[in-house]
């Protein structure tokens, strides 16, 4: 069935340096990319999503990449803040026209 | 502008009582969706709601059943609440019929006895 993988499941990082969250996905047709932040207690937000005609997206000190070929994507936070402290899930669309598929979310610790 | 709502926030059941989760939005959006959350866990589609009058099944439907009573409100229905059951329910709404940005209500925090 459709899945998407994501790593680490954990990641702890200094503040100001980079983060990179990965994503596999298993549906050759999935054409729409989010990534969800979600903070303690709270409620998922998107932060940026890509679809599949474009393989590069950036706002900010966010961009997310996209490998068709791969079946792959990633998140990249430069220049990590306190406040990137979060669960960040990834998404890919599904069979459905409706629905996501989630994978299971990445903790991000910044260290001070 | 409120965007999504639910009701209650949090709820406390014993095993076999039945209650209602609450979803409205005032975000115009098309599609609905429930969602369930486990503690470390991701999010898993209980049932959806692609346009008003219809509704189908997500990843994990069993026990319980929805209404999309019309545009603005989606609603989750558990008959015989279990312990299994005890999660954050997540409503969500998005606009188009393609793919589009979710937004999500504040969750509801369900526990069942």
């Amino acid at each position: 069935g459709e899945n998407v993988e994501q790593h680490p499941s954990t990641l702890s990082v200094q503040e100001g340096d980079s983060a990179v969250i990965k994503c596999t996905y298993s549906d050759s047709a999935s054409n729409y990319f989010p990534w969800y932040k979600q903070e303690l207690g709270k409620r998922p937000q998107l932060i940026i999503d890509i679809r599949s005609n474009v393989g590069e997206k950036k706002d900010q000190r966010i961009a997310v990449t996209l490998n068709k070929t791969a079946k792959h994507f990633s998140l990249h936070i430069t220049e990590t803040q306190p406040e990137d402290s979060a669960v960040y899930f990834c998404a890919a669309s599904g069979v459905s026209n409706y629905q996501l598929i989630w994978g299971a979310g990445t903790k991000l610790i910044i260290k001070p | 502008n409120a965007g999504v709502t639910q009701t209650p926030k949090f709820q406390v059941l014993k095993t076999g009582q039945s209650m209602t989760l609450q979803c409205a939005q005032d975000m115009n959006h098309n599609s609905m969706y429930w969602y369930r959350q486990d503690p470390g866990m991701g999010l898993r589609l209980i049932y959806y709601s692609a346009s008003e009058g219809t509704t189908d099944k997500g990843e994990v439907p069993n026990g319980y059943n929805v209404s999309r009573l019309n545009k603005r409100e989606f609603s989750l229905r558990l008959e015989s609440a279990a312990p299994s059951q005890t999660s954050v329910y997540f409503c969500a709404g998005t606009s188009s019929s393609s793919y589009n940005e979710q937004f999500f209500g504040p969750g509801t925090r369900l526990t069942v006895l």
